[in-house]
């Protein structure tokens, strides 16, 4: 079965400073990757996705992931935060014999504080 | 281009009632998936829909079903409620297979007393 692991419950920061949001993966052949942000009682906004091509995406709001096959990992990353990035942050995967239901990891919380 | 509408935004249910949660997917998108998220318990997967039929359902009693309409749309009931249903119920569209990318409605908060 596929699935995702965010080891970390809450992330914080410092506005300004770098931030990385931690996402491993378990796929049975070539996953599909993507990267959710939730404010609030608000639905999921998209922020990225890895399909297949450059190991490094670029997303929405100046986030990046990379992907990296031989850790199975797929880091979400900002060079500078900023305080309206505190939000909930998921991971999700599908690809193999389930292509198309997602698998979600439990979200991060991420908090960056002025 | 209109996103995935949701409808009602907030509900309130007494134990024991049926309530029915509607979805609009994104123009041109064939795939609706349902997602629960309870406080504390992040976002479960309860039924996937692809051109009417059900194509994958998660680890939820029956009294939890849904369908699909040709205009591929989608209905999420739930028989019997119990407080524990009590969630952000979470609607998803995607061309077919959703490899490519899903687009979120912003929900429906249900809440049974």
């Amino acid at each position: 079965a596929q699935s995702v692991a965010q080891p970390e419950d809450q992330v914080n920061v410092a506005e300004g400073n770098p931030l990385t949001v931690k996402c491993t993966y378990s796929v049975s052949g070539n996953p599909y990757l993507f990267w959710y942000v939730q404010y609030p009682n608000r639905g999921l906004q998209f922020l990225l996705k890895y399909i297949t091509g450059d190991n490094l995406v670029k997303g929405s709001y100046g986030f990046e992931a990379e992907f990296n096959k031989s850790q199975t990992s797929f880091h979400l990353k900002k060079p500078s935060a900023l305080v309206s990035d505190s939000a909930l942050y998921f991971c999700a995967t599908t690809g193999g014999s389930t292509l198309g239901r997602l698998y979600f990891g439990r979200g991060t919380q991420l908090t960056v504080w002025p | 281009e209109a996103g995935v509408t949701q409808s009602p935004t907030h509900l309130i249910k007494t134990r024991g009632q049926q309530v029915t949660l509607r979805c609009s997917p994104i123009s041109g998108h064939t795939s609706v998936y349902w997602y629960q998220q309870a406080l504390g318990l992040g976002l479960q997967f309860l039924l996937w829909y692809d051109e009417g039929e059900e194509r994958n359902r998660g680890n939820f009693p029956p009294r939890f079903s849904g369908r699909q309409f040709p205009n591929y749309s989608s209905e999420l009931n739930v028989n019997a409620l119990e407080l524990e249903d009590s969630a952000l119920y979470l609607c998803a569209s995607s061309l077919p297979l959703g490899g490519y990318g899903y687009t979120f409605g912003s929900g429906t908060r249900l809440t049974v007393v």
